[in-house]
């Protein structure tokens, strides 16, 4: 069965601070994994998009990183601000010619000042 | 990076009326669209599939006649909420799919939120 599972399921840090988000998939045949973030009461935005042969990619303050032999991927996001409060979305999508997309539940994030 | 518009942002309606939302896909054009409700502090659930000129593909679970999906145009889908009842109250957000590249890329309405009372 596809499956995409995010943890932790909600996180609290301090302004400043860093952390990680994880992602663990059973997705197949998998084509690449996107990291979405979503305001509340927004639509999602795309953060990163990482292809199979593609371990480690930045955007700014986020670097996300792909395992494709464990299946597993990771949001690191550097020096938090107020604004990252949101919640993080894992997406896969499919290879193939497969119009599927497998979400993960999400991250809600809170930065506190 | 491409837009997807949705509209209206919010809407309130009495129990038993139904309301449309609107997805546009402003600059390029989407053959297909998907349409996801969210309940707060939940993630996104995906509804159905909207595929231009070809009946959408709901998911399991999902009411075809509760939630009637039209994609006319490569531009245009819309989601008709039919009689709708306090329990439909929920954040709708749809998106649209460009192919090319390593599977192509997915862009995200603003969503439009539905209060029924």
């Amino acid at each position: 069965k596809n499956q995409v599972e995010q943890s932790p399921q909600s996180l609290i840090i301090l302004e400043g601070k860093n952390c990680t988000l994880q992602c663990n998939y059973t997705v197949s045949p998998f084509s690449n994994l996107r990291w979405y973030k979503q305001d509340t009461g927004r639509g999602p935005v795309s953060l990163t998009i990482m292809t199979f042969s593609e371990n480690t990619k930045s955007n700014g303050r986020y670097t996300a990183t792909l395992d494709a032999d464990t299946k597993q991927s990771s949001l690191h996001i550097t020096a938090s601000q107020l604004s990252d409060s949101a919640s993080y979305i894992c997406v896969v999508f499919l290879s193939g010619g497969y119009n599927k997309l497998i979400f993960g539940a999400g991250t809600r994030l809170a930065v506190h000042p | 990076g491409a837009v997807v518009s949705q509209h209206p942002s919010w809407v309130i309606c009495k129990s038993g009326t139904s309301v449309k939302i609107e997805c546009r896909s402003l600059d390029f054009q989407a053959t297909t669209m998907f349409w996801y409700r969210q309940f707060p502090k939940q993630s996104l659930m995906l509804m159905a599939t909207s595929n231009e000129g070809s009946k959408a593909t709901y998911e399991q679970g999902v009411e075809k006649d509760k939630f009637l999906i039209n994609h006319a145009s490569l531009t245009l889908s819309t989601l008709t909420v039919t009689s709708a009842h306090p329990e439909d109250s929920s954040f709708y957000i749809c998106s649209a799919r460009v192919w090319g590249g390593e599977a192509g890329e997915l862009f995200f309405g603003e969503g439009s939120r539905l209060t029924v009372l």
